[in-house]
Protein backbone atom coordinates (compact mmCIF):
# COMPACT_ATOMS: atom_id res chain seq x y z
CA UNK A 1 0.00 0.00 0.00
CA UNK A 2 1.30 3.46 -0.53
CA UNK A 3 3.10 5.17 2.65
CA UNK A 4 4.27 8.63 1.78
CA UNK A 5 1.75 11.31 -0.22
CA UNK A 6 3.36 14.45 -1.29
CA UNK A 7 1.79 18.08 -0.94
CA UNK A 8 1.39 19.48 -3.09
CA UNK A 9 1.32 17.96 -6.51
CA UNK A 10 2.59 20.58 -7.99
CA UNK A 11 4.45 23.92 -7.74
CA UNK A 12 5.69 26.84 -9.24
CA UNK A 13 7.84 29.54 -8.02
CA UNK A 14 10.24 32.15 -9.04
CA UNK A 15 14.08 31.56 -9.29
CA UNK A 16 15.10 33.10 -5.53
CA UNK A 17 11.89 31.97 -4.04
CA UNK A 18 12.23 29.52 -1.06
CA UNK A 19 10.25 25.82 -2.15
CA UNK A 20 8.61 23.84 0.36
CA UNK A 21 6.76 20.59 0.05
CA UNK A 22 5.75 18.01 2.57
CA UNK A 23 4.92 14.40 3.29
CA UNK A 24 2.65 12.30 5.26
CA UNK A 25 2.85 8.48 5.91
CA UNK A 26 0.77 6.49 7.84
CA UNK A 27 3.06 4.00 10.05
CA UNK A 28 6.06 3.86 11.78
CA UNK A 29 9.43 4.66 10.18
CA UNK A 30 13.01 3.81 10.79
CA UNK A 31 13.91 6.68 8.17
CA UNK A 32 12.66 8.93 5.36
CA UNK A 33 14.40 9.71 2.27
CA UNK A 34 14.20 12.33 -0.41
CA UNK A 35 14.74 11.78 -3.83
CA UNK A 36 15.11 14.40 -6.83
CA UNK A 37 13.57 13.21 -10.39
CA UNK A 38 14.41 15.24 -13.01
CA UNK A 39 12.93 14.56 -16.40
CA UNK A 40 13.17 11.39 -18.34
CA UNK A 41 16.17 10.39 -15.49
CA UNK A 42 16.47 8.34 -12.86
CA UNK A 43 15.86 9.08 -9.14
CA UNK A 44 18.42 10.70 -6.99
CA UNK A 45 19.35 10.36 -3.12
CA UNK A 46 19.22 14.09 -1.86
CA UNK A 47 18.76 13.49 2.04
CA UNK A 48 18.16 10.99 4.87
CA UNK A 49 16.64 11.41 8.11
CA UNK A 50 16.13 9.31 10.90
CA UNK A 51 13.11 8.70 13.19
CA UNK A 52 14.94 9.82 16.26
CA UNK A 53 16.36 13.58 14.39
CA UNK A 54 13.88 16.73 13.84
CA UNK A 55 15.64 18.40 11.63
CA UNK A 56 18.56 17.88 9.22
CA UNK A 57 20.13 20.33 6.17
CA UNK A 58 22.00 19.62 3.43
CA UNK A 59 23.80 23.12 1.45
CA UNK A 60 19.99 24.54 0.19
CA UNK A 61 17.68 21.82 1.57
CA UNK A 62 16.53 21.57 4.93
CA UNK A 63 14.56 18.76 5.86
CA UNK A 64 12.39 18.47 8.88
CA UNK A 65 10.28 15.10 10.35
CA UNK A 66 7.85 15.12 12.86
CA UNK A 67 7.19 11.65 14.19
CA UNK A 68 4.33 12.26 15.98
CA UNK A 69 2.41 13.83 12.95
CA UNK A 70 4.10 11.33 10.66
CA UNK A 71 4.78 14.30 8.14
CA UNK A 72 7.96 15.57 6.93
CA UNK A 73 8.91 18.79 4.83
CA UNK A 74 11.86 19.58 2.87
CA UNK A 75 12.59 23.28 2.46
CA UNK A 76 14.81 24.35 -1.21
CA UNK A 77 15.99 27.58 0.02
CA UNK A 78 17.04 30.23 -2.92
CA UNK A 79 15.86 27.93 -5.36
CA UNK A 80 17.48 27.90 -9.16
CA UNK A 81 15.99 26.66 -12.77
CA UNK A 82 17.98 23.94 -12.22
CA UNK A 83 15.74 22.33 -9.31
CA UNK A 84 12.98 22.03 -11.68
CA UNK A 85 12.64 18.13 -11.13
CA UNK A 86 10.03 16.17 -9.20
CA UNK A 87 10.84 15.50 -5.44
CA UNK A 88 9.93 12.28 -3.86
CA UNK A 89 9.84 11.08 0.27
CA UNK A 90 10.58 7.37 0.45
CA UNK A 91 9.90 6.03 3.66
CA UNK A 92 11.76 2.82 5.20
CA UNK A 93 10.16 0.96 8.12
CA UNK A 94 10.98 0.07 11.38
CA UNK A 95 14.55 -2.49 12.13
CA UNK A 96 14.53 -5.59 10.11
CA UNK A 97 13.64 -4.40 6.64
CA UNK A 98 15.17 -2.72 3.94
CA UNK A 99 12.00 -1.75 1.56
CA UNK A 100 11.55 1.71 0.81
CA UNK A 101 8.34 2.95 -0.26
CA UNK A 102 7.87 5.54 -2.33
CA UNK A 103 5.29 8.81 -2.37
CA UNK A 104 3.59 10.16 -5.42
CA UNK A 105 5.75 13.10 -5.60
CA UNK A 106 5.52 16.75 -6.12
CA UNK A 107 6.24 18.40 -9.48
CA UNK A 108 8.51 22.08 -8.48
CA UNK A 109 8.55 24.47 -11.49
CA UNK A 110 11.42 27.12 -11.00
CA UNK A 111 10.81 29.73 -13.22
CA UNK A 112 13.60 31.58 -14.25
CA UNK B 1 31.83 5.25 -15.23
CA UNK B 2 27.91 4.97 -14.45
CA UNK B 3 27.34 3.12 -11.11
CA UNK B 4 23.77 1.71 -12.50
CA UNK B 5 23.51 0.80 -15.84
CA UNK B 6 20.54 -0.41 -17.31
CA UNK B 7 19.85 -1.20 -21.31
CA UNK B 8 18.05 -0.81 -23.03
CA UNK B 9 16.71 2.43 -22.17
CA UNK B 10 13.60 2.44 -24.69
CA UNK B 11 11.52 -0.75 -25.67
CA UNK B 12 8.67 -0.65 -28.34
CA UNK B 13 7.28 -4.16 -28.34
CA UNK B 14 4.17 -5.85 -29.70
CA UNK B 15 1.47 -7.81 -26.99
CA UNK B 16 2.33 -10.34 -26.65
CA UNK B 17 6.18 -10.60 -27.16
CA UNK B 18 8.64 -11.56 -24.24
CA UNK B 19 11.44 -8.88 -23.51
CA UNK B 20 14.24 -8.59 -21.44
CA UNK B 21 15.88 -5.74 -19.46
CA UNK B 22 19.60 -5.93 -17.76
CA UNK B 23 20.70 -4.04 -14.63
CA UNK B 24 24.34 -4.13 -13.83
CA UNK B 25 25.70 -2.52 -11.03
CA UNK B 26 29.70 -1.55 -10.22
CA UNK B 27 28.95 -0.14 -6.53
CA UNK B 28 29.87 -3.21 -4.65
CA UNK B 29 26.40 -3.26 -3.24
CA UNK B 30 24.70 -6.22 -2.00
CA UNK B 31 21.11 -5.21 -2.72
CA UNK B 32 19.83 -4.57 -6.03
CA UNK B 33 15.75 -3.72 -6.63
CA UNK B 34 13.28 -3.18 -9.62
CA UNK B 35 10.49 -0.59 -9.81
CA UNK B 36 7.64 0.17 -12.06
CA UNK B 37 6.76 3.80 -12.51
CA UNK B 38 3.43 4.44 -14.15
CA UNK B 39 2.22 7.44 -16.28
CA UNK B 40 1.65 9.34 -12.97
CA UNK B 41 5.27 8.65 -11.79
CA UNK B 42 3.70 6.43 -8.92
CA UNK B 43 6.79 4.55 -8.15
CA UNK B 44 6.01 0.50 -6.89
CA UNK B 45 8.80 -1.76 -6.32
CA UNK B 46 8.55 -5.14 -7.63
CA UNK B 47 11.18 -7.49 -6.98
CA UNK B 48 14.38 -6.93 -4.47
CA UNK B 49 17.84 -9.24 -4.44
CA UNK B 50 20.50 -9.27 -1.65
CA UNK B 51 23.80 -11.42 -2.80
CA UNK B 52 21.50 -13.33 -5.56
CA UNK B 53 18.79 -14.51 -3.34
CA UNK B 54 15.09 -12.92 -3.97
CA UNK B 55 14.15 -10.63 -0.83
CA UNK B 56 11.24 -8.79 -1.54
CA UNK B 57 8.54 -9.75 -4.05
CA UNK B 58 5.45 -7.65 -4.56
CA UNK B 59 2.36 -8.42 -6.37
CA UNK B 60 3.34 -8.81 -9.64
CA UNK B 61 2.20 -10.97 -12.52
CA UNK B 62 3.89 -14.03 -12.76
CA UNK B 63 4.78 -13.19 -16.39
CA UNK B 64 7.69 -11.03 -14.90
CA UNK B 65 10.55 -13.03 -13.58
CA UNK B 66 13.83 -11.70 -12.08
CA UNK B 67 17.12 -13.08 -12.39
CA UNK B 68 20.11 -12.59 -10.50
CA UNK B 69 23.24 -14.17 -12.11
CA UNK B 70 25.71 -12.70 -9.56
CA UNK B 71 25.53 -9.78 -7.08
CA UNK B 72 26.29 -6.93 -9.27
CA UNK B 73 23.35 -8.15 -11.87
CA UNK B 74 19.65 -8.17 -11.85
CA UNK B 75 17.60 -8.20 -15.11
CA UNK B 76 14.16 -8.36 -15.53
CA UNK B 77 11.88 -11.14 -18.23
CA UNK B 78 8.84 -9.95 -19.30
CA UNK B 79 6.68 -12.78 -21.12
CA UNK B 80 3.25 -12.38 -22.96
CA UNK B 81 3.40 -8.35 -22.98
CA UNK B 82 0.66 -6.79 -21.97
CA UNK B 83 -1.06 -2.99 -22.82
CA UNK B 84 -0.39 -2.63 -19.02
CA UNK B 85 2.98 -3.18 -18.65
CA UNK B 86 4.18 0.02 -20.48
CA UNK B 87 5.75 2.02 -17.83
CA UNK B 88 9.11 3.05 -17.21
CA UNK B 89 11.37 0.18 -15.12
CA UNK B 90 13.85 1.22 -12.67
CA UNK B 91 16.85 -0.55 -11.33
CA UNK B 92 18.61 0.58 -8.13
CA UNK B 93 21.04 -0.91 -5.63
CA UNK B 94 21.97 -0.03 -1.95
CA UNK B 95 24.08 -1.34 0.57
CA UNK B 96 22.78 -4.13 3.02
CA UNK B 97 21.68 -3.30 6.16
CA UNK B 98 18.18 -1.57 7.52
CA UNK B 99 19.65 1.59 8.12
CA UNK B 100 21.58 1.50 5.39
CA UNK B 101 18.94 1.63 2.26
CA UNK B 102 19.70 4.67 0.35
CA UNK B 103 18.89 3.37 -3.40
CA UNK B 104 20.98 4.35 -6.48
CA UNK B 105 18.71 4.65 -9.69
CA UNK B 106 19.70 3.88 -13.01
CA UNK B 107 18.37 6.38 -15.67
CA UNK B 108 15.28 3.66 -16.35
CA UNK B 109 14.25 1.69 -19.70
CA UNK B 110 11.00 3.13 -21.15
CA UNK B 111 8.55 0.15 -22.24
CA UNK B 112 5.78 0.59 -24.67
CA UNK B 113 4.02 -1.75 -25.49
CA UNK B 114 1.83 -1.75 -28.95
Amino acid sequence: SQQGEEDPQALSIQEGENATMNCSYKTSINNLQWYRQNSGRGLVHLILIRSNEREKHSGRLRVTLDTSKKSSSLLITASRAADTASYFCATSPGAGSYQLTFGKGTKLSVIP
Amino acid sequence: DTAVSQTPKYLVTQMGNDKSIKCEQNLGHDTMYWYKQDSKKFLKIMFSYNNKELIINETVPNRFSPKSPDKAHLNLHINSLELGDSAVYFCASSPWGAGANVLTFGAGSRLTVL
